[in-house]
């Protein structure tokens, strides 16, 4: 079951530039997406979300973009440091209260 | 700022023996889940639990599986007979009323022998 495909699993970025993390997803039900990062030996932790009918959501340095036809996402980390190295995961949900489908992430690592 | 909170951290069990993970959701959620990620592998939806009744679960989630919410604050997972490959770090989540948002807790990591 692979509806959230997060295809790079990970990305080296220098301390400053932008981090682009991708998501693809197959299913056009999903209706709300959210990116969670997580650190090791710790839960997943709210990043930033969108719902279906925004095409750009910002909080801060992070910024997700979702663009439904081609049914795909992205967080954008402006500027990247040191401290954002962890995994970075995408969901997705139907309707509100269902379950969050997961991609595999991917490990972002912030070079001083 | 609220957490949801998780025992045990680590839980070490022989095949085939019974094991209960316990869970304390934010005090006004109304959602309950349990995922689990198996190691190096993607975050795998376990089961939802809404209204004293779970709402959905996943093929994973078998007879073995079962969850209770005894005294409106804890949310249990027992796995009755466990497994080699039901080795993973289990998290529980809990979510508002109205929102998608999910808060997870930091999991509980099961070892299986």
């Amino acid at each position: 079951d692979q509806q959230v495909k997060q295809n790079s699993p990970s990305l080296s970025v220098q301390e400053g530039r932008i981090s682009i993390l991708n998501c693809d997803y197959t299913n056009s039900m999903f209706d709300y997406f959210l990116w969670y990062k997580k650190y090791p030996a710790e839960g997943p932790t709210f990043l930033i979300s969108i719902s279906s009918i925004k095409d750009k959501n910002e909080d801060g340095r992070f910024t997700v973009f979702l663009n439904k036809s081609a049914k795909h996402l992205s967080l954008h980390i402006v500027p990247s440091q040191p401290g954002d190295s962890a995994v970075y995961f995408c969901a997705a949900a139907r309707n509100q209260g269902g379950k969050l489908i997961f991609g595999q992430g991917t490990e972002l690592s912030v070079k001083p | 700022e609220p957490e949801v909170t998780q025992t045990p951290s680590h839980q070490v069990t022989q095949m085939g023996q019974e094991v209960i993970l316990r869970c304390v959701p934010i005090s006004n959620h109304l959602y309950f889940y349990w995922y689990r990620q198996i190691l190096g592998q993607k975050v795998e939806f376990l089961v939802s639990f809404y209204n004293n009744e779970i709402s959905e679960k996943s093929e994973i989630f078998d007879d073995q599986f079962s969850v209770e919410r005894p005294d409106g604050s804890n949310f249990t997972l027992k796995i009755r007979s466990t497994k080699l490959e039901d080795s993973a770090m289990y998290f529980c989540a809990s979510g508002r009323l109205g929102a998608n948002v999910l808060t997870f807790g930091a999991g509980s990591r099961l070892t299986v022998l």
